[in-house]
């Protein structure tokens, strides 16, 4: 089984800042990867797939990096509603799924 | 555009048995593909499984090896997700999504249960 693990658990970064949340597969995932976000409350949110392309909506300031083991999901100009928990998600063995145990960005 | 109602929360006693349902709308369950998450408070998101509707059977995470069953309606378009032997770790919210390209694209508002003695 493939595990996922997200780093840092917790990220605290000011407004207006550059957040870079990273997310390592225990083998490779080739471009499988997906982000989601998620608000207290509420369902997640499909950020981002196949590493890089970004959901239905997702701004621009929302960008996915990466291949086979190690992915990057960077945050330009934090918005106040960035602010969330984010997991990564990979499907190489669709139709299992496996997520990240998160990273909580923070308000600094 | 693919909608999800699920179901009202639940409050189980331990060793009984739940049954989280989801409504789909904006397409019928034979076009879809639904799965079911669930997240413990304060947890990370859980993949639970899904149904295979080619040979009626569920297709789970190994944590719920033998516990969780998940069946379809597709008169109504709902689908279930049961979990038996309930204990106080499965205290979560419930969600079930469908898939589309191969992800978790639409997710239902979620079910919240609990379980407590």
């Amino acid at each position: 089984e493939i595990v996922l693990t997200q780093s840092p658990a917790t990220l605290s970064v000011s407004p207006g800042e550059r957040a870079t949340l990273s997310c390592r597969a225990s083998q490779s995932v080739a471009s499988n990867l997906a982000w989601y976000q998620q608000k207290p409350g509420q369902a997640p949110r499909l950020l981002m797939y196949g590493t890089s392309t970004r959901g239905t909506g997702i701004p621009s300031r929302f960008r996915g990096s990466g291949s086979g083991t190690e992915f990057t999901l960077t945050i330009s100009s934090l918005q106040s509603e960035d602010f969330a928990v984010y997991y990564c998600l990979h499907y190489s063995n669709w139709p299992l799924y496996t997520f990240g145990q998160g990273t909580k960005l923070e308000i600094k | 555009q693919v909608q999800l109602i699920q179901s009202e929360a639940e409050v189980k006693k331990p060793g009984a048995s739940v049954k989280v349902s989801c409504k789909v709308s904006g397409y019928t369950l034979t076009e879809l593909s639904l799965h079911w998450v669930r997240q413990a408070p304060g947890k990370g998101l859980e993949w639970m499984g899904s149904f295979d509707p080619e040979d009626a059977k569920t297709i789970n995470a190994q944590n719920f090896q033998g516990r969780v069953t998940m069946t379809e309606d597709t008169s109504t378009d709902t689908g279930y997700m049961e979990l038996s032997n309930l204990r106080s770790e499965d205290t979560a919210v419930y969600y079930c999504a469908t898939v589309r390209q191969y992800l978790l694209w639409y997710w239902g508002q979620g079910t919240q249960v609990t379980v407590s003695s």
